[in-house]
């Protein structure tokens, strides 16, 4: 069963960083491209990030790009996406996802639970 | 970057009714568009991908159409479960945008 665990949100003041993680179960992790995708509250989605299974390749939105860092350790099984620079429109619950198929970069068809976010002084 | 708009924004009908949501592209994206239902406070769930492809375990009364900028998808009749938003999302270039979300409300 795949399984897509995040954690490391929380609440964070304007200008701050904050790094969550994912820890992925139930697939071949170094397989599969993943992603983080945002909702604000009461908001629709926005895609964030993207990575490669590899790791070699990295995708951003215009919106977070410079300020945020996705990444992915194999041996661990593990998706991150560090935040610098927070502001408050970064506010949202953050979700990891994994991509339908092999070897490529495609839609989502797993999710973990979210992880909030809230930048606020 | 590719903007998508759907429409309605937002939808009031009753279980049977057949559904018709509707989302465009600001340019053309071939078939990469996928759509997923949400319902509140869960995750996302792919419904079809591929514009037209119906992803496993999804119940056939979901279809997808369409190419290029527009695209469609249909819910032959509506069943209680299905009262949800849902988000297209575009594959063709980064950042793979979604749409604004149409909600689909009990009359």
């Amino acid at each position: 069963e795949v399984q897509l665990v995040e954690s490391g949100g929380g609440l964070v003041q304007p200008g701050g960083s904050l790094r969550l993680s994912c820890a992925a179960s139930g697939f071949t992790f170094s397989s599969y491209a993943m992603s983080w995708v945002r909702q604000a509250p009461g908001k629709g989605l926005e895609w964030v990030s993207a990575i490669s299974g590899s790791g070699g390749s990295t995708y951003y939105a215009d919106s977070v790009k410079g300020r945020f860092t996705i990444s992915r350790d194999n041996s661990k099984n593990t998706l991150y996406l560090q935040m610098n620079s927070l502001r408050a429109e970064d506010t949202a619950v953050y979700y990891c996802a994994k991509d339908r198929e092999v070897a490529t970069i495609t839609e989502i068809d797993y999710w973990g639970q979210g992880t909030l976010v809230t930048v606020s002084s | 970057d590719i903007q998508l708009t759907q429409s309605p924004s937002f939808l009031s009908a009753s279980v049977g009714d057949r559904v018709t949501i509707t989302c465009r592209a600001s340019q053309g994206i071939s078939s990469y568009l996928a759509w997923y239902q949400q319902k509140p406070g869960k995750a996302p769930k792919l419904l079809i991908y591929a514009a037209s492809t119906l992803q496993s375990g999804v119940p056939s009364r979901f279809s997808g159409s369409g190419s290029g900028t527009e695209f469609t998808l249909t819910i032959s009749s509506l069943q209680p479960e299905d009262f949800a938003t849902y988000y297209c999302q575009q594959l063709n270039s980064y950042p793979f945008t979604f749409g604004p979300g149409t909600k689909v409300d009990i009359k």
